[in-house]
């Protein structure tokens, strides 16, 4: 099947700092990846979709300069957390789609906790 | 506006059968998936229904009819295991997909 990676699978981070995290497509070509995030207890909410070679589509209350997203090839799309604040601490989850089903594929998660 | 609704918590005893209703208004439909999430691990697909009707998948089934925007996940011969949250998402439009706040399952003994 379908195999999605991110890296770190945790990150803690001083207030003020930059953080990248990385979602990679591993056997496949991801036309479309979404990021979302999400606070304990709570559902998955979509930030943004990015398609490769362009720029991301983000969704509103999203603010595009403080999330940075990158879909560079059709295997890695990168987000960014800019000028972290504690508030930004959640779990952030990417997911690919390969076009061609309907199904989302998604990454193991990535923990980030900002100090 | 997008709105899914789904119960916030449910509990089941092992072995018996258990039923997780969702109802959704959104703008577009083009399917609505199942996945359940054990806590601190992302979403595992569970089924995908885009037609009326039941699709069954072993112990899982879900159920979908788009006229009253309304789905349900059906669990069968519970396990300990089966404790986790069930997400219910629907896709808008594209690959899109709305996620629910989901439904924690505690299945006891």
């Amino acid at each position: 099947g379908a195999v999605v990676s991110q890296h770190p699978s945790r990150v803690i981070c001083k207030s003020g700092t930059s953080v990248k995290i990385e979602c990679r497509s591993l056997d496949f070509q991801a036309t479309t990846m979404f990021w979302y995030r999400q606070f304990p207890k709570q559902s998955l909410m979509l930030m943004a979709t990015s398609n490769e070679g362009s720029k991301a589509t983000y969704e509103q209350g999203v603010e595009k300069d403080k999330f940075l997203i990158n879909h560079a090839s059709l295997t890695l799309s990168t987000l960014t957390v800019t000028s972290a604040h504690p508030e930004d601490s959640s779990f952030y989850i990417c997911s690919a789609t390969t076009g061609q089903s309907d199904e989302q594929y998604f990454g193991p998660g990535t923990r980030l906790t900002v100090t | 506006g997008q709105n899914i609704d789904q119960p916030t918590e449910m509990t089941a005893t092992e072995g018996a059968i258990v039923q997780i209703n969702c109802t959704y208004q959104t703008s577009g439909f083009n399917g609505l998936f199942w996945y359940q999430q054990h806590a601190g691990e992302a979403p595992t697909f569970l089924s995908y229904n885009v037609l009326d009707g039941l699709e069954e998948k072993g112990r899982f089934s879900s159920f979908l009819s788009r006229s009253k925007g309304y789905s349900y996940l059906l669990l069968k011969e519970l396990q300990m295991k089966d404790s986790a949250s069930y997400l219910c998402a629907v896709r808008t439009g594209g690959f899109k997909t709305i996620f629910g706040a989901g439904t924690r399952l505690f299945v006891k003994a």
